[in-house]
């Protein structure tokens, strides 16, 4: 079945530092990918998505793009501030609209 | 626009017991998932609903079912809670613009 590999966190920064995490996937078909970050106490919000291969999605300063040929679609900032500290989600949306999420990475930035 | 609400926030059970989770979607969205969050991991698909009938399960036993209401508003139940069903419970409406979250009700069962 689909599934979303992340790296493993938590991973740990200081202010200004370049951001990547590592997500890779397994799907039949072309799935759409997705972030999303989660904030202590909250839910899931939308960072970015890209629909088909090739396609970079960003927002608020994270940019990932869709590899088809390595299936990955890892996400990068270039400098990370102390609010960008939260739980970020690989995703991948398959069959019937449904939902597969990585097991998250949690980012700490320190100032 | 509202976004998607659910309630309670906060939830404690006692093993046995039965919960009723609810969740106001955004008007128009007729297709809404839910999703069980354990403390440490990823969101899992539970079912999804689409014009008040379920069109989708993930890997969860029978004692887990919802509904979906003509009104947007949907309902997820567990009867005979279990221990390991402690968890932030999310539920997301669907459009063509993807999916909009829900901020979850935290279940913990004692």
């Amino acid at each position: 079945g689909d599934s979303v590999t992340q790296m493993e966190g938590p991973v740990t920064l200081s202010e200004e530092a370049f951001l990547t995490i590592n997500c890779t996937y397994t799907a039949t078909g072309y799935p759409s990918l997705f972030w999303y970050v989660q904030y202590p106490g909250e839910g899931l919000q939308l960072l970015l998505k890209a629909t088909k291969a090739d396609d970079k999605g960003s927002n608020k300063g994270f940019e990932a793009t869709y590899r088809k040929e390595t299936t990955s679609f890892h996400l990068e900032k270039g400098s990370v501030q102390v609010s960008d500290s939260a739980v970020y989600f690989c995703a991948l949306m398959g069959y019937g609209n449904k939902l597969v999420f990585g097991a998250g990475t949690i980012l700490r930035v320190k100032s | 626009e509202t976004g998607v609400t659910q309630s309670p926030t906060h939830l404690i059970k006692t093993r046995g017991q039965q919960v009723t989770l609810r969740c106001s979607s955004q008007s128009g969205h007729n297709t809404v998932s839910w999703y069980q969050q354990a403390l440490g991991q990823g969101p899992q698909f539970i079912f999804q609903y689409y014009r008040e009938e379920e069109n989708g399960r993930g890997n969860f036993p029978p004692r887990f079912s919802g509904l979906q209401f003509p009104n947007y508003s949907s309902e997820l139940n567990v009867n005979a809670l279990e221990l390991d069903d402690s968890a932030l419970y999310l539920c997301a409406s669907y459009s063509w613009t993807g999916y909009t979250f829900g901020s979850g009700t935290r279940l913990t069962v004692v």
